[in-house]
């Protein structure tokens, strides 16, 4: 599976469009990207995922460029309940369990009023 | 619908201790997981199932046994607890095994070992 990088960290201030990037440079043709978040103490929550175009829905966009290197997950009104650990994983879309949800340290998101 | 439910909530166990945490849901599911999570790190998967009688390993099984006998239970076992072995776990089920379908977590078991 393709290795992700994000930033640890960004502040967003409440309101604002939340950008959040993620390189994932090794990322191979069938390997989509997920986008997850955790909110302190809670499990994780799917968020989002796509293979090469962008996806909306009523939770978040997600921006793949065309070359599949990076993404950006976009929170388009920022809430204060939008503070969480935001985690992007490459996966293939298989119904084998043991590929579910293994990630790194992701980016905490923190909305400031 | 008490969603997952996960026993206890806090646990203190001295090194070569063992016990259970215990994971029950009511929703049916086929699926389900235990997660363990480090402090300022993701979630690691340590076994699953996928349905009664069905487990399997994930990326973190060393020193953990699992079994599933009934739909509704998934406890997993510490044998010989390390301090490795302090984290959160989350024990969560799905009703399908695809990364889009929604997982329900339970509200995890900290554990530290001294």
């Amino acid at each position: 599976d393709a290795k992700t990088t994000q930033p640890p960290s960004m502040d967003c201030a409440e309101g604002r469009a939340a950008n959040l990037p993620c390189n994932h440079s090794t990322i191979s043709g069938n390997e989509y990207v997920y986008w997850y978040r955790q909110i302190h103490s809670q499990g994780p929550q799917y968020i989002i995922h796509g293979l090469k175009n962008n996806e909306t829905n009523e939770m978040a966009s997600l921006i793949i460029t065309e070359d599949r290197k990076s993404s950006t997950l976009i929170l388009p009104h920022a809430t204060l309940r939008d503070t969480a650990v935001y985690y992007c994983i490459v996966r293939v879309a298989s119904n084998n369990a043991g590929n579910m949800l293994t990630f790194g340290g992701g980016t905490r998101l923190m909305v400031k009023p | 619908n008490a969603g997952v439910t996960q026993t206890p909530k806090f646990r203190i166990l001295k090194i070569g201790q063992s016990m259970t945490l215990q994971c029950a849901q009511d929703m049916n599911h086929n699926y389900m997981y235990w997660y363990r999570q480090d402090p300022g790190m993701g979630l690691k998967l340590i076994y699953y199932s996928v349905g009664a009688g069905i487990t399997d390993k994930g990326e973190v099984p060393n020193g953990y046994n699992v079994s599933r006998s009934t739909t509704e239970d998934f406890p997993l076992r510490l044998e010989l607890a390390a301090p490795s072995q302090t984290s959160v776990y989350f024990c969560a089920s799905s009703s399908s095994g695809r990364l889009t379908d929604t997982q329900y977590f339970g509200p995890g078991t900290r554990l530290t070992v001294l």
